[in-house]
């Protein structure tokens, strides 16, 4: 199976930071990673698909990086509504593996 | 609207069974994939199980591989998820996953989750 690690996994930072969240896959995954959002409390939602894809209604100041074993996750501008956990997926093979997660503060 | 509506869940003893169900409208349900994915209490997402969209593909997690199965009515816009030999571990909120796919990929909507507690 495919273990994906994430880090840090938890950063506070202050409004209009940029922040990047990592994510390594124990093995090459091509560009098979997506890139969830779950706010507190509540249900999570795709936010990049493909490495670098967003998603329809993800605003711009998020983007997503990487090849192989390690890609990012990159907030430009962070948003008080960017407060929530953050989790990296890969689907090069089943079964299918979520990262740790990443809970980003304020 | 795309609605995805879980059920099923409960108290169960340990080595117990349970089914979950997963109802689905407002997509045309045998185009898509299908997930289970779980949250155990503050903690991070777990891949249970999938299907692709005509059942010919399935997959599992090895925690829970040989102890449940994933099933998928497609003329009942219906997923569902047996679990046999449960385990306090499985103790988590369950979420019906519907994919962007026809196969195993990404997890594009997600339900409320259903709660199944397994404890003596």
């Amino acid at each position: 199976d495919i273990q994906m690690t994430q880090s840090p996994s938890s950063l506070s930072a202050s409004i209009g930071d940029r922040v990047t969240i990592t994510c390594r896959a124990s093995q090459g995954i091509f560009n098979s990673l997506a890139w969830y959002q779950q706010r507190p409390g509540r249900i999570p939602r795709a936010l990049i698909s493909s490495t670098s894809i967003l998603q329809p209604g993800v605003p711009s100041r998020f983007s997503g990086s990487g090849s192989g074993t390690s890609f990012s996750l990159t907030i430009s501008s962070l948003q008080p509504e960017d407060i929530a956990t953050y989790f990296c997926q890969q689907y090069d093979s089943v079964p299918l593996t979520f990262g740790g997660g990443t809970k980003v503060e304020i | 609207e795309v609605k995805v509506d879980e059920s099923g869940g409960g108290l169960v003893q340990p080595g117990r069974s349970l089914r979950l169900s997963c109802t689905v409208s407002g997509f045309i349900f045998d185009d898509y994939a299908m997930h289970w994915v779980r949250q155990r209490p503050g903690k991070g997402l777990e891949w249970v199980s999938g299907i692709s969209w005509n059942s010919g593909s399935t997959g599992y997690a090895d925690s829970v591989k040989g102890r449940f199965t994933i099933s998928r009515d497609n003329a009942r816009n219906s997923l569902y998820l047996q679990m046999n030999n449960l385990r306090p571990e499985d103790t988590a909120l369950y979420h019906c996953v519907k994919d962007m796919s026809a196969f195993m990929m990404i997890c594009d909507f997600w339900g409320l989750g259903t709660q199944v507690t397994v404890s003596s």
